[in-house]
């Protein structure tokens, strides 16, 4: 248990659906960050926030919405998806000058 | 710009055995530096980190990695593998002038037999 908890951890959605993906950080980090875990790809970083401020948005396509309303929660609003988005997404967060990162257990996303 | 490369896929070592998962980096500056393992449906889990100082950093579960500046690797090494070390591991890399964007590698499987 790393302190970072997602839900769903699974999640079947059709290209018309519009879904979300919650990240809550129980560390006192005020950074949080979404990343896509593809199979046999790199980690892709999606974005990140830092004191509930977006700082990085990696070319992400404009289906994926993130939202940070507070430090502790982070949000991934997911419309009118393609099957390539099928991956895991894991959120991740970390404290001020401590470089390191605690990552969730990610939700498994399939697009069908 | 910055770049991570893992060499292997897959290393394979047999159990008591002393393992090594090698990765190399580019960075502009002073190089942040972590190691990650991930096991099965589970998210990413820090291992270790080098920021400044000593270039021999110890970490989690009796893991160490060694920082050479000049062959601009960070390799994860472990005296005696366990089975239970076997898992997917990821070098990643962050720019220390600032930012938060890290890189990660491809990731290592590294499967250990007992």
């Amino acid at each position: 248990e790393t302190g970072v908890t997602q839900t769903p951890r699974h999640l079947v959605m059709g290209m018309t659906n519009k879904k979300s993906l919650k990240c809550e950080q129980h560390l006192g980090h005020n950074a949080m960050y979404w990343y896509k875990q593809s199979a046999k790809k790199p980690l892709e970083l999606m974005f990140v926030y830092s004191l509930e401020e977006r700082v990085e948005n990696n070319s992400v396509p404009s289906r994926f919405s993130p939202e940070c309303p507070n430090s502790s929660h982070l949000f991934l609003h997911l419309h009118t998806l393609q099957p390539e988005d099928s991956a895991l997404y894991l959120c991740a967060s970390s404290h001020p000058g401590a470089h390191e990162q605690y990552f969730g257990p990610g939700t498994r996303l399939t697009v069908t | 710009a910055q770049s991570v490369a893992q060499p292997e896929d897959q290393v394979n070592v047999a159990e008591g055995n002393p393992l090594t998962v090698k990765c190399t980096y580019s960075v502009s500056g002073n190089p942040y530096l972590f190691w990650y393992v991930q096991y099965p449906n589970r998210g990413l889990q820090f291992l270790l980190k080098y920021i400044t100082g000593d270039n021999l950093v110890k970490g989690s579960y009796g893991f160490e990695a060694e920082f050479n500046k000049s062959q601009t690797s960070f390799h994860l090494k472990k005296p005696s593998a366990l089975v239970s070390d076997s898992a997917l591991y990821f070098c990643a890399v962050r720019d220390g002038t600032g930012g938060f964007k890290t890189i990660f590698g491809a990731g290592t499987r590294l499967f250990v037999k007992a």
